[in-house]
């Protein structure tokens, strides 16, 4: 099992912020990252596939980067609206399952 | 937009029964998996499915552990005698193909609590 971090574990900024939280991994072997957004009660919505290094990927105010080569991923959102709040899963595809982190817990307040 | 639905949304049941959990993936994919989330710790893989067989499956998907596609639409996993640390929300997901650049829809989750 190939271990999968994310930091911090939650975040609380003010509506209007700009934030940006990590995913990190073993860079062996790598084939693609994925980015899910979970609020509570829901499905999580599939964000991004990451598959090349220097990927770069965008979708409204989120947008993702990955360095293969180090082993990391970051996602930033863009002023933060209070509907962001939900947390931010990062996996790191393996043969097809996926290895989870851990999440990071994102709050917004107006 | 087509889903992913799992039912019930939450299952209670007492030590010992056998619970049967149920999917619905999206109708044109052909890789069906279950994850699991024990209540503070990571989402983990327990199973994929793929051609009415399993793929691979993780340490955790034991003996107690079996699933099935009985028809056309639905995905099942069964757990034939709970223990209280089966206690979880378990996820369903589907993908068309199983490569690493596709994505897996993910249901909403059936909470299992076991008393």
């Amino acid at each position: 099992i190939l271990n999968v971090e994310q930091s911090p574990q939650s975040l609380h900024v003010q509506e209007g912020d700009s934030t940006n939280f990590t995913c990190s991994f073993p860079s062996s072997n790598f084939y693609a990252l994925h980015w899910y957004r979970w609020e509570t009660a829901k499905s999580p919505e599939a964000l991004f596939v990451m598959t090349l290094n220097g990927d770069e990927k965008k979708k409204g105010r989120i947008s993702a980067t990955l360095n293969t080569k180090e082993g990391y991923s970051y996602l930033y959102i863009k002023g933060s609206q209070p509907e962001d709040s939900a947390t931010y899963l990062c996996a790191r595809n393996q043969g097809g399952k996926l290895i989870f982190g851990q999440g990071t817990e994102l709050s917004v307040k107006p | 937009e087509p889903e992913v639905t799992q039912t019930p949304s939450h299952q209670v049941t007492q030590m010992g029964q056998e619970v049967i959990l149920r999917c619905v993936p999206i109708s044109n994919h052909l890789y069906f998996y279950w994850y699991r989330q024990i209540l503070g710790q990571k989402v983990e893989f327990l199973v994929s499915f793929y051609n009415n067989e399993i793929s691979e499956k993780s340490e955790i998907f034991d003996d107690q552990f079996s699933v099935e596609r009985p028809d056309g639409s639905n995905f099942t996993l069964k757990i034939r005698s709970t223990k209280l640390e089966d206690s979880a929300m378990y996820f369903c997901a589907s993908s068309v193909t199983s490569g690493g650049e596709d994505t897996q829809y993910f249901g909403p989750g059936t909470r299992l609590t076991v008393l």
